[in-house]
């Protein structure tokens, strides 16, 4: 069972536009919801993170976005730029102890100069 | 600085050797975590230490054995693996284990033949 869904496999973007990365979820109990950047052979980047008492979080060229009557979250990059090329993976963490992400499968993302 | 150091960087093995991962935080994290990630897929917890005492097991085969000799440091000792054990091992510190923000190092690309 995904709780953490990122729908679309990969992503294309001319370098200079904005890049709009999207995720689901299904598990109201979530209270933190985290972007990670990803190179290959790398080990995940954390990028940005939201509380799930707030609906935007923006920090440089990343932002946030959550909805959580749609239980949706997206993160903006403006401009992309080639260097943010990489995979990006939205995760979860649920209230209480022990506090485990939840991955979502990741979204590759192509930004082309 | 919230850098997380591993080594080694790549390590091929037989099936009948004994190995160790190395992890080392020194941003005074009391929260280190064992990934291993395949291709094109999110990491998979294995193991959380919090305050140098194991919290969480995965239900991972006993092959894999970890260890945290103090709150900066966490060893992975490996033996008798097999080859679909071969991926990438990340190591992940936080503040505490019910901090929502994890800190990945670069990991271990394993190859075990």
């Amino acid at each position: 069972d995904q709780q953490v869904k990122q729908n679309s496999p990969s992503l294309s973007v001319q370098e200079g536009r904005i890049s709009i990365l999207n995720c689901d979820y299904t598990n109201s109990m979530f209270d933190y919801f985290l972007w990670y950047k990803k190179y290959p052979a790398e080990g995940p980047t954390f990028l940005i993170s939201i509380s799930s008492i707030k609906d935007k979080n923006e920090d440089g060229r990343f932002t946030v976005f959550l909805n959580k009557s749609a239980k949706h979250l997206s993160l903006h990059i403006v401009p992309s730029q080639p260097g943010d090329s990489a995979v990006y993976f939205c995760a979860a963490i649920r209230t209480g102890n022990n506090r485990k992400l939840i991955w979502g499968l990741g979204t590759s993302l192509a930004v082309n100069p | 600085d919230t850098e997380v150091t591993q080594t080694p960087k790549h390590l091929v093995m037989g099936m009948t050797n004994k190995k160790s991962l190395k992890c080392e935080q020194h941003m005074g994290h009391r929260a280190m975590y064992w990934y291993k990630q395949k291709a094109k897929k999110p990491p998979e917890l294995m193991f959380v230490y919090s305050y140098e005492k194991l919290s969480i097991n995965e239900s991972v085969p006993s092959r894999f054995s970890p260890e945290c000799p103090n709150s900066s440091l966490l060893n992975l000792h490996l033996h008798a693996l097999q080859p679909e054990d071969s991926a990438l091992y990340l190591c992940a510190s936080s503040q505490g284990a019910s901090s929502h923000t994890q800190y990945f190092g670069p990991g271990t690309r394993l190859t075990v033949l």
